[in-house]
């Protein structure tokens, strides 16, 4: 089955600077892969997705990249502001298969003002 | 109100006691999910369903059952709590594989 790898486990990055995390898999026919942001208190909140006919793309301050060759792809966060401060997930699923997602371990992301 | 709603939002409990945990979706998503959430972990897949008929053990099922009362109602249960089994618990609905999840609130559950 598909397994997720997500680094840093730990972000911590001053307010204005940018925070990348990023996430390894490992079934070459996923081809979906959403990112979701879990606040204090709440649950997961889907941020941003990719697919894989895709390699970029932005959302404002935010934006995902993919490399399908290496298997990785990346969240990217610029102008960072507090209320980026949060528990970060990457995902992934090969739709074809009709399955579940997969999830990766979360990045605790910090903003110091 | 909330697309996916979790009762109770928190609950404390004794262990050897039976507890039910209800999630019920206004999404109208035939998949449902039941994740579990430890400090410092990932999520972890307990029970899925992709539709009424169907139900699926995820990595951590054991300890746990699951009822799918209808297409929007999907029930976790702790037949005999056990104080390893505090945890944040959160269920997830989705329309098609390739659709992201929408989540519930959570309900954090102690086992004392």
């Amino acid at each position: 089955g598909e397994n997720v790898e997500q680094h840093p486990s730990t972000l911590s990055v001053q307010e204005g600077d940018s925070a990348v995390i990023k996430c390894t898999y490992s079934d070459s026919a996923s081809n979906y892969f959403p990112w979701y942001k879990q606040e204090l208190g709440k649950g997961p909140q889907l941020i941003i997705d990719i697919r894989s006919n895709v390699g970029e793309k932005k959302d404002q301050r935010i934006a995902v990249t993919l490399n399908k060759t290496a298997k990785h792809f990346s969240l990217h966060i610029t102008e960072t502001q507090p209320e980026d401060s949060a528990v970060y997930f990457c995902a992934a699923i090969a739709t074809a298969a009709g399955n579940k997602l997969t999830f990766g371990g979360g990045t605790r992301v910090l903003v110091k003002p | 109100d909330a697309d996916v709603t979790q009762t109770p939002r928190n609950r404390i409990t004794k262990t050897g006691k039976r507890i039910m945990l209800e999630c019920s979706q206004t999404k109208g998503h035939d998949r449902m999910y039941w994740y579990r959430q430890d400090p410092g972990l990932g999520l972890r897949l307990i029970y899925y369903s992709f539709d009424v008929k169907d139900i699926n053990k995820g990595e951590i099922s054991d300890g746990y059952s699951v009822s799918r009362q209808a297409q929007a109602k999907f029930s976790l249960s702790l037949e005999s709590a056990i104080p390893n089994q505090t945890a944040l618990y959160f269920c997830a609905t989705s329309d098609l594989p390739g659709d992201g999840y929408t989540f519930g609130s959570g309900t954090r559950l102690t086992v004392v």
